[in-house]
């Protein structure tokens, strides 16, 4: 049974960098089944999908954040991980990975880290 | 980039009763739709996907329906644990189209 798990600052100053880590148990990244996703979700509001990557290391963004955003994998170390640049505080959400189905829907979800963007 | 509109924003609603939340998309998503319960403090949970396939370990009270750009959640006789918010979310075309969801509806106790 997949289980992730996020990782990372819970604080970012502006103008820095957002830097976070899931780590997969229960299964490989490497699998063909799947691939791995970042959603965030600002505080009292929806869901956002960030972007996905594939173990071959194939990302795919969305183009509202994509001139920000890295999406990253290690195999090695079962891990897949997320840069978002130029913070600002409307990217204070709480952030969360998950499994993407091959078709894309996501299941499960790691429990989420909150990041809040402050000087 | 696909636009999803929930509604109602808030339904309220008695233990035991049916519960209908809605779904738009502003085109064509095919069955390409899946929907989320989310808890306070908790992560989204899977519940449907290909707009009426029940994930695994869902109760059958909760249904899905619908195709193209109407879809709708049922929730057949709502239980203490169903009080939460829910979200749809569509795959169409991915990764041409960017993966989007709905704003949510709450479904709250009357």
């Amino acid at each position: 049974q997949l289980q992730l798990q996020e990782s990372g600052p819970g604080l970012v100053k502006p103008s820095e960098t957002l830097s976070l880590t899931c780590t997969v148990s229960g299964g490989s990244i490497s699998s063909s089944s799947y691939y791995w996703g970042w959603i965030r979700q600002p505080p009292g509001k929806g869901l956002e999908w960030i972007g996905s990557i594939y173990y071959s290391g194939s990302t795919y963004y969305n183009p509202s954040l994509k001139s920000r955003v890295t999406i990253s994998v290690d195999t090695s170390k079962n891990q897949f991980s997320l840069k978002l640049s130029s913070v600002t505080a409307a990217d204070t959400a709480v952030y969360y990975c998950a499994s993407v189905n091959i078709e894309n829907w996501f299941d499960p979800w790691g429990q989420g880290t909150l990041v809040t963007v402050s000087s | 980039e696909i636009v999803m509109t929930q509604s109602p924003a808030t339904l309220s609603v008695s233990p035991g009763e049916r519960a209908t939340l809605s779904c738009r998309a502003s085109q064509s998503v095919s069955s390409n739709l899946a929907w989320y319960q989310q808890k306070p403090g908790q992560a989204p949970r899977l519940l449907i996907y290909g707009a009426s396939t029940r994930a695994t370990g869902i109760p059958a009270r909760f249904s899905g329906s619908g195709s193209g750009t109407e879809f709708t959640l049922t929730i057949s006789s709502l239980q203490s644990e169903d009080f939460a918010v829910y979200y749809c979310q569509q795959y169409n075309n991915w990764p041409r189209k960017a993966l989007t969801f709905g704003g949510g509806t709450k479904v709250e106790i009357k």
